[in-house]
C-alpha cells in the first residue's frame, strides 16, 4: 500500500542554519504531496504542496520540489529561526486509491537554538 | 472566515467506557475526516464524511463510529474505549474538489486528547 518514510529526528540546529528533512514515498497512483506543521499544542497546519512532477511548493522560507523519479519531496530552508521549531510531517494523497485519504509519515520534531 | 474547533480539548476516560468527541466545519467545507494521531507517531486516517455519508475508512474497527449534520458539524463516537485509543483525534475539513483546485487541503483543528486509563 501507500507510504511515507521521513528522515527520523529530533533535528537540533542554530538559528540561521541550513534545514533539510528527508520524505520518499511509496504509491500506486500519482499522488500529490504536502508538508504539515504541528507546533507545540497545536494541530497540524498546511505549510505546502506541489500536485504533479517537477512543481516547487514554498511558503515562508520552506521549499520542496516534487521529484517522481526519485519518489521524494525534501523539506528544505535556508535559514532556520528559533519560531521554526515544531513537527513536520510528510503526506500524500493518492487520487488513484479508492480513499483518496492524507497518508503521514511519523513525523520530524525540528529544535532551532538561539 | 472560522477554522475548525474541537470538543473537548482534553479528556479522560476508563477502559470499556464510550467516547463521543465534536468537530465544527471550517466555514464553506463540505468534507470532514478524522485522524488518530498516537504519540510520537503521524496521524492515522480513521474516516469521512461527505453529504452526511460515510465516504471512506482505514484501518479502524467498527467501534468507531461517526456522524455529519446538515451543517457539516461532526461526531467521532468510541466505544469499549480500550488503552491503545488513547490518542490525539483531529477533525479536518475540506471541500471536495479535483487535483488541480485549492479544494481537497485539509484544514485541521486542534484535536481532541483521550487518555484512556
Amino acid at each position: 500500500g501507500d507510504s511515507v518514510t521521513q528522515m527520523e529526528g529530533p533535528v537540533t540546529l542554530s538559528e540561521e542554519a541550513f534545514l533539510t528533512i528527508n520524505c520518499t514515498y511509496t504509491a500506486t497512483g500519482y499522488p500529490s504531496l504536502f508538508w504539515y506543521v504541528q507546533y507545540p499544542g497545536e494541530g497540524l497546519q498546511l505549510l505546502l504542496k506541489a500536485t504533479k512532477a517537477d512543481d516547487k511548493g514554498s511558503n515562508k522560507g520552506f521549499e520542496a520540489t516534487y521529484r517522481k523519479e526519485t519518489t521524494s519531496f525534501h523539506l528544505e530552508k535556508g535559514s532556520v529561526q528559533v519560531s521554526d521549531s515544531a513537527v513536520y510531517f510528510c503526506a500524500l494523497k493518492d487520487y488513484g486509491g479508492s480513499q483518496g485519504n492524507l497518508i503521514f509519515g511519523k513525523g520530524t520534531k525540528l529544535s532551532v537554538k538561539p | 472566515e472560522t477554522g475548525v474547533t474541537q470538543s473537548p480539548t482534553h479528556l479522560i476516560k476508563t477502559r470499556g467506557q464510550q467516547v463521543t468527541l465534536r468537530c465544527s466545519s471550517q466555514s464553506g467545507h463540505n468534507t470532514v475526516s478524522w485522524y488518530q494521531q498516537a504519540l510520537g507517531q503521524g496521524p492515522q486516517f480513521i474516516f469521512q464524511y461527505y453529504r452526511e455519508e460515510e465516504n471512506g475508512r482505514g484501518n479502524f474497527p467498527p467501534r468507531f463510529s461517526g456522524l455529519q449534520f446538515p451543517n457539516y458539524s461532526s461526531e467521532l463516537n468510541v466505544n469499549a474505549l480500550e488503552l491503545d485509543d488513547s490518542a490525539l483525534y483531529l477533525c479536518a475539513s475540506s471541500l471536495a474538489g479535483g487535483r488541480g483546485s485549492g479544494a481537497n487541503v485539509l484544514t485541521f483543528g486542534a484535536g481532541s486528547r483521550l487518555t484512556v486509563l
